[in-house]
């Protein structure tokens, strides 16, 4: 069975500071792996995805993440924080035939 | 224009109820989805229709039944409604199931509170 672990339940960054949001994957076959930001009381948005390629995948907001396929992981990053990035983020990955599994979340709180 | 769209956005129904979402997206998606996110925020897929056809069933009690009457709406039916029930129900789309690479699109959610 596939799995998707996000080890942080919160991580805390100052404004400006670099900011990680961990993800380490379990899947079959090549991984797909996604990033999704949750606002409170919104639906999920979509960031950024890995399928083939490059390691460091660009998205919206100016996050980006690192793909490492010998340590299954998958890593959000953005160089400075913003106050308005905190929100609820999760990783999520598939493989095979299998469905979209999502990690539990991680709690982004920026500090002004 | 809002993508993907979901009625009503909040629930409020005592035990035994019958009671249904609605989903409508306007992306030409041909794949559409239903997750419930409980009250941990973990979120879990439930149904996924590919052009109104039925492709993915997870571990759902058969209380619960999905409808998709044309490939942009996708309705959640719930009968006899429990505790348990309470979450946060999200609709979604994508372009299809397959490739795997397609992200999803999801709808504000619906807050589904039994009592």
């Amino acid at each position: 069975a596939q799995s998707v672990a996000q080890p942080e339940d919160q991580v805390n960054v100052a404004e400006g500071n670099p900011l990680t949001v961990k993800c380490t994957y379990s899947v079959s076959g090549n991984p797909y792996l996604f990033w999704y930001v949750q606002y409170p009381n919104r639906g999920l948005q979509f960031l950024l995805k890995y399928i083939t390629g490059d390691n460091l995948v660009k998205g919206s907001y100016g996050f980006e993440a690192e793909f490492n396929k010998s340590q299954t992981s998958f890593h959000l990053k953005k160089p400075s924080a913003l106050v308005s990035d905190s929100a609820l983020y999760f990783c999520a990955a598939r493989g095979g035939y299998s469905t979209l599994t999502f990690g539990k979340g991680t709690m982004l709180l920026v500090s002004p | 224009d809002t993508a993907v769209s979901q009625t009503p956005k909040y629930l409020v129904t005592q035990m035994g109820n019958d009671k249904s979402i609605k989903c409508e997206q306007n992306l030409g998606h041909d794949t559409m989805y239903w997750y419930k996110q409980d009250s941990k925020k973990f979120l879990k897929i439930m149904f996924s229709y590919n052009n109104k056809e039925l492709i993915i069933n997870e571990t759902v009690p058969n209380r619960f039944s999905p409808k998709s009457p044309d490939k942009a709406h996708l309705n959640l039916h719930i009968n006899s409604l429990e505790l348990g029930d309470s979450a946060v129900y999200f609709c979604a789309s994508s372009r299809g199931d397959r490739p795997l690479s397609y992200e999803q699109y999801f709808g504000p959610g619906t807050r589904l509170t039994v009592t």
